[in-house]
């Protein structure tokens, strides 16, 4: 089945580094959305890509993806300590029959030390 | 007020007992998600349903049961052939349908322990 990799699952980093998660499918997406899960909260939508190579910017967050729509990324330009919290990718299957049916990558947790 | 919601936030069960977690949404979304969420492992598909009176098993339906009597309601049972239930459940929607999109909007969660 497909399966949604991302990386890495942990990052700290000082308020004021960049921050970048890497998300990559065994199978070619039809679209992939980003979500973002505060601590002790619920994921709450970010943004979603559908076209190959796509770029779209929120702010500080810069949002790729991949040529081959596989693989994508979530840039975060100095960050601050509201950016905590866990990132996750999830795509949704070119060749699917489920609409609306995604799968979710493990997540990325970051740590802002102010 | 539009939205999902789901309770209770916290639930605790004796080892052996079904225990049914409520989801309620008022956005007039015809689709609906439960996800499991564990650490490290990100949210896995139990079930969903893409309109009222159907289900599909998701990734890891075994041991869990659902129903989807009306539009705004997906209550899930997590029952006692489920091996590990302690985790934290969260229930989502989207629009669906074939024009729609497939954002997910979740529910706060309900954190369910099995003593």
């Amino acid at each position: 089945g497909q399966q949604v990799m991302q990386i890495p699952q942990y990052q700290h980093v000082q308020e004021g580094e960049d921050f970048t998660t890497y998300c990559n499918s065994s199978t070619t997406l039809s679209n992939i959305q980003w979500y973002k899960q505060r601590p002790g909260g619920h994921p709450v939508f970010l943004i979603q890509l559908v076209k190959s190579g796509e770029v779209k910017k929120q702010k500080r967050l810069t949002f790729q993806f991949g040529e081959a729509k596989k693989n994508s990324s979530l840039h975060i330009t100095a960050t601050q300590t509201t950016d905590v919290g866990t990132y996750f990718c999830a795509g949704r299957n070119a060749g699917g029959t489920s609409y609306g049916k995604l799968t979710f990558g493990q997540g990325t947790i970051l740590t802002v030390h102010p | 007020d539009g939205g999902i919601t789901q309770s209770p936030k916290y639930l605790f069960r004796k080892e052996g007992q079904n225990v049914t977690l409520s989801c309620e949404q008022n956005l007039n979304h015809d689709a609906m998600y439960w996800y499991r969420q564990d650490p490290g492992q990100g949210l896995r598909l139990i079930y969903y349903s893409q309109i009222v009176n159907d289900f599909q098993k998701g990734d890891i339906a075994e041991g869990y049961s659902v129903s989807r009597e009306k539009k705004e309601s997906f209550p899930l049972t997590v029952t006692s052939a489920q091996k590990n239930p302690t985790a934290f459940y969260l229930c989502a929607s989207s629009i669906g349908g074939l024009a729609g999109s497939d954002t997910q909007y979740f529910g706060p969660g309900t954190r369910l322990t099995v003593l």
